[in-house]
């Protein structure tokens, strides 16, 4: 069965600071991966997927992600952490049997200034 | 452009009462989600519509849960009976396509649903 794990319930950063929120996945065949922001009273944002090619993804905000076959990893990079990226992260993988979108339980990341 | 309009936000009502939300997603959008998230978990799929019609409904409680997508454009879900165990967000989301699952989906702001 296809799964995707999100190993950290809370990553606490400071402004400035790299940040990277970790994310695993279980599929069968090649994997489509998807990356979600959700802020507070808000539904998800899209960020970036990863379909086929680059492995290294670029979306919005100046977050990144690196598909890692060998590891079966897909984590999400930001160079220099802001405040306002404070909110909850979904990683996300669909089932190709189905088309179905898993998504992950989130990763809340927290921003000090 | 308009994104995924959902209503109402939030709703609080007694068990055994029924509920009703409704959603318009992004004008032009074939593909038409309904998700439910419980407090502290990523979304879940509910149903999948492809225009008019359900694609994907294995995760819908059928006895109480029910869903319509007149036209191919707005969506309702409806509850009834409520349960205690039904409080939830639940989110609407829309897409270009389905295809093989790679279009990226637009989510509403979602429903706040309070059982007492």
């Amino acid at each position: 069965a296809q799964s995707v794990a999100q190993p950290e319930d809370q990553v606490n950063v400071a402004e400035g600071n790299p940040l990277t929120v970790k994310c695993t996945y279980s599929v069968s065949g090649n994997p489509y991966l998807f990356w979600y922001v959700q802020y507070p009273n808000r539904g998800l944002q899209f960020l970036l997927k990863y379909i086929t090619g680059d492995n290294l993804v670029k979306g919005s905000y100046g977050f990144e992600a690196e598909f890692n076959k060998s590891q079966t990893s897909f984590h999400l990079k930001k160079p220099s952490a802001l405040v306002s990226d404070s909110a909850l992260y979904f990683c996300a993988v669909v089932d190709t049997g189905g088309f179905k979108t898993i998504f992950g339980a989130g990763t809340r990341l927290f921003v000090k200034a | 452009e308009a994104g995924v309009v959902q209503s109402p936000r939030y709703k609080i009502i007694e068990k055994k009462q029924p509920v009703a939300f409704w959603c318009n997603p992004i004008s032009g959008h074939n593909t038409l989600y309904w998700y439910r998230q419980n407090l502290g978990q990523g979304p879940e799929l509910l149903i999948r519509y492809e225009n008019e019609e359900a694609v994907d409904d294995s995760q819908l409680p059928k006895d109480r849960f029910s869903a319509e997508r007149l036209k191919g454009v707005d969506s309702t879900l409806k509850i009834q009976p409520a349960e205690l165990g039904d409080s939830a967000v639940y989110l609407c989301a829309s897409s270009l396509e389905a295809g093989e699952g790679t279009d990226t989906q637009y989510f509403g702001p979602g429903t706040r649903l309070t059982v007492l």
